[in-house]
């Protein structure tokens, strides 16, 4: 069980071009997710708290603007990255919120996006 | 601020050889420990999770330790196998906000 996917795995676009990333909840309904993104070598870093029904909460630094999340309902939170430039490359990984006594986050596989 | 530093950054070991990778952590208020292991190009997958009142707790061939009052962790790995090399991840929870401090990583590559 606790099983996320994510959609698609592998992206490439085109500078300028819009690329949308889904996260879903396999087996179970994720009132918060969360997206991460982690450069080569590097830890995971939170860009955003996915809220089911509300907005988005982001972390500093991160442009709201630029990384549109939606959590349209409890096992789906879409993460739509505009205007996309080869800076925005990275692997993306997004996560959802087990609430339970260890308070836990399942993570998805990930998504590779590559911008040229 | 909080903080999770894991050493060593990399590892190279054989087969068959037990490691023992470290988390050192400065996070408050402590909720719970994890150990993630990541392979290249995927996501973490949860290897064990520990809270306050639990010291070891194993998954197969790995065995975490937690000592909260000198707030470090260990994740031991037992007769390593190739399938082992990965990234593994310490990952530091505080209150219950479900915001979770990561550690930059090991880097283990098990060899023949």
């Amino acid at each position: 069980g606790a099983v996320v996917s994510q959609h698609p795995s592998r992206v490439i676009c085109k500078s300028g071009t819009s690329v949308k990333i889904e996260c879903r909840s396999l087996d179970f309904q994720a009132t918060t997710m969360f997206w991460y993104r982690q450069f080569p070598k590097q830890s995971l870093m939170l860009m955003a708290t996915s809220n089911e029904g509300s907005k988005a909460t982001y972390e500093q630094g991160v442009e709201k603007d630029k990384f549109l999340i939606n959590h349209a309902s409890l096992t789906l939170s879409t993460l739509t990255v505009t205007s996309a430039h080869p800076e925005d490359s990275s692997f993306y990984i997004c996560s959802a919120n087990l609430v339970s006594a260890a308070d836990t986050q399942y993570f998805g596989p990930g998504t590779r996006l590559t911008v040229l | 601020k909080n903080q999770v530093e894991q050493s060593p950054q990399s590892l190279i070991i054989l087969e068959g050889k037990n490691c023992t990778l470290q988390c050192n952590y400065t996070v408050s208020p402590f909720s719970n420990l994890r150990w993630y292991k990541q392979d290249t190009g995927r996501g973490p997958v949860s290897l064990t999770i520990m809270t306050f009142s639990e010291n070891t707790k194993s998954n197969g061939r790995y065995t975490a330790t937690l000592d909260a009052d000198t707030k470090q962790s260990s994740l031991h790995i037992t007769a390593s196998q190739l399938s082992d090399s990965a990234s593994y991840i310490c990952v530091v929870s505080a209150g219950t906000a479900s915001k979770l401090t990561f550690g930059t990583g090991t880097r283990l590559q098990v060899t023949l």
